[in-house]
């Protein structure tokens, strides 16, 4: 199926731990992006990537670094987790320019003890 | 309901009458809006999207209306079905130099009573 997809669905882990959430697109879009969603159901954008290039990066620590191997993924690496990064995160991809249009993925449900 | 700020406001419609879902966007700049219809557990998924230079998109059941003046969106269901159930959201689109960005509003849930 044609999608955008992550893992883990779940994770939860402890404070001060590294970890990783991975995300691929087979859409063929050139655009991929990390957004965080809080309790509060407010989505928030954390970065945007055009070509393996970041093109965005709203303000997040750089305890989250992204990585973009090619196009088609972007991985977000999380290193020592703090309570306020619960969350769900969701990958999105979209051609970038002319249509807007973003595509969503499932989430992954992030939970900091 | 209004959607603005970080809260969740919730619409609650019997099933068969039509839902009105509002939103205030915040930069007069941008050129492309979009709602979004999230589910329990799901990602975001497109309903239907609208370009600056229109004030009003008709899809199936669904109607997007832009009024550039005020800033403010709405989005018209027809004869909501239970299936409609899900927290919806305005998004706008403006270029801040970096690239094109969404922005989100604050989501309202939309309960639907049989």
């Amino acid at each position: 199926d044609t999608a955008v997809s992550q893992t883990p669905k779940y994770l939860v882990t402890q404070m001060g731990n590294d970890k990783s959430i991975k995300c691929e697109q087979n859409l063929g879009h050139d655009t991929m992006y990390w957004y965080k969603q809080d309790s509060k159901k407010f989505l928030k954008i954390m970065f945007s990537y055009n070509n393996k290039e970041l093109i965005i990066n709203e303000t997040v620590p750089n305890r989250f670094s992204p990585k973009s191997p090619d196009k088609a993924h972007l991985n977000l690496h999380i290193n020592s987790l703090e309570l306020g990064d619960s969350a769900v995160y969701f990958c999105a991809s979209g051609h970038g320019t002319g249509n807007y249009e973003q595509y969503f993925g499932p989430g992954t449900r992030l939970t900091v003890t | 309901g209004e959607s603005v700020g970080l809260h969740l406001p919730t619409l609650s419609v019997q099933e068969g009458d039509n839902s009105i879902i509002n939103c205030a966007y915040s930069n007069s700049a941008s050129d492309y809006f979009i709602w979004y219809k999230q589910e329990s557990g799901k990602g975001p998924q497109f309903i239907i999207d609208i370009r600056s230079n229109m004030d009003k998109r008709q899809g199936q059941r669904v109607t997007v209306l832009l009024n550039k003046t005020v800033k403010h969106l709405s989005l018209q269901i027809a004869a909501t079905q239970p299936g409609d159930s899900a927290v919806y959201f305005c998004a706008e689109n403006w270029n801040n130099n970096a690239g094109n960005m969404l922005t989100f509003g604050g989501g309202t849930r939309l309960m639907v009573k049989p």
